[in-house]
């Protein structure tokens, strides 16, 4: 079964600062790709996703992710966060073709910005 | 409103009591998930349902137990809480499986077994 490695646990950043965080993914074959946004005290909400085409996905919220396929990569960045940024980020996997219900999630990233 | 509910938002159980969270979506669905939060696991599946009346395991399904007799509600029973199943529950719901749309979360359920 696929597994998602996210790197960092907790990251702080000043307000204006630029944001990356990584998310690697062990499965040999064709996966589609998510990133997903946990504001405090709320639910998990869908960012950004990749099924197929330019590796380069632009979400909302001014966040983008690469897919790099030879490092088995999706990272979100963000050239400027804002305080508002401050959430829990989860990467998730799933197999790419036919039933796959089974969505792997990372272990997430918290983003603390400071004002 | 419509979206998808859980209910009760926090709980606390004695362990060897069963208890059952609650999962309601108003979008008809077909895709219903229950995922457990843990800190360092992130989510965690425990079972889906592609349908009513068809459920099947995720990754961590044992000492769970689903039904779901109508699309709209997804309970999830927990036949008798171990501490270990302490967590944060989410239930989800997609109009496919997750890995072809966006996935519908609720708030999340906080159960803590004591």
């Amino acid at each position: 079964a696929q597994s998602v490695s996210q790197h960092n646990h907790h990251v702080i950043l000043s307000e204006a600062a630029s944001l990356e965080l990584g998310c690697n993914y062990s499965y040999g074959g064709t996966v589609n790709l998510f990133w997903y946004v946990q504001y405090p005290g709320q639910h998990l909400q869908l960012l950004l996703k990749y099924f197929s085409g330019d590796p380069l996905v632009k979400g909302i919220k001014g966040f983008e992710a690469e897919f790099i396929k030879s490092k088995f990569s999706f990272n979100l960045r963000k050239p400027s966060v804002q305080w508002s940024d401050t959430a829990e980020y989860f990467c998730a996997v799933t197999p790419g073709l036919g039933f796959n219900n089974d969505m792997r999630f990372g272990a997430g990233t918290r983003l603390t910005v400071k004002p | 409103d419509a979206g998808i509910t859980q209910s009760p938002r926090y709980k606390i159980t004695e362990t060897g009591r069963q208890v059952t969270l609650m999962c309601h979506q108003t979008w008809s669905h077909s895709y219903m998930f229950w995922y457990r939060q843990d800190l360092g696991h992130g989510l965690r599946l425990i079972y889906y349902s592609a349908a009513a009346d068809i459920t099947d395991k995720g990754e961590v399904p044992d000492g769970y137990v689903v039904s779901r007799s109508k699309t709209e509600n997804f309970p999830l029973t927990l036949e008798s809480a171990t501490r270990s199943q302490t967590s944060v529950y989410f239930c989800a719901s997609s109009t496919a499986g997750p890995g072809y749309t966006e996935a519908f979360f609720g708030q999340g359920t906080r159960l803590t077994v004591v």
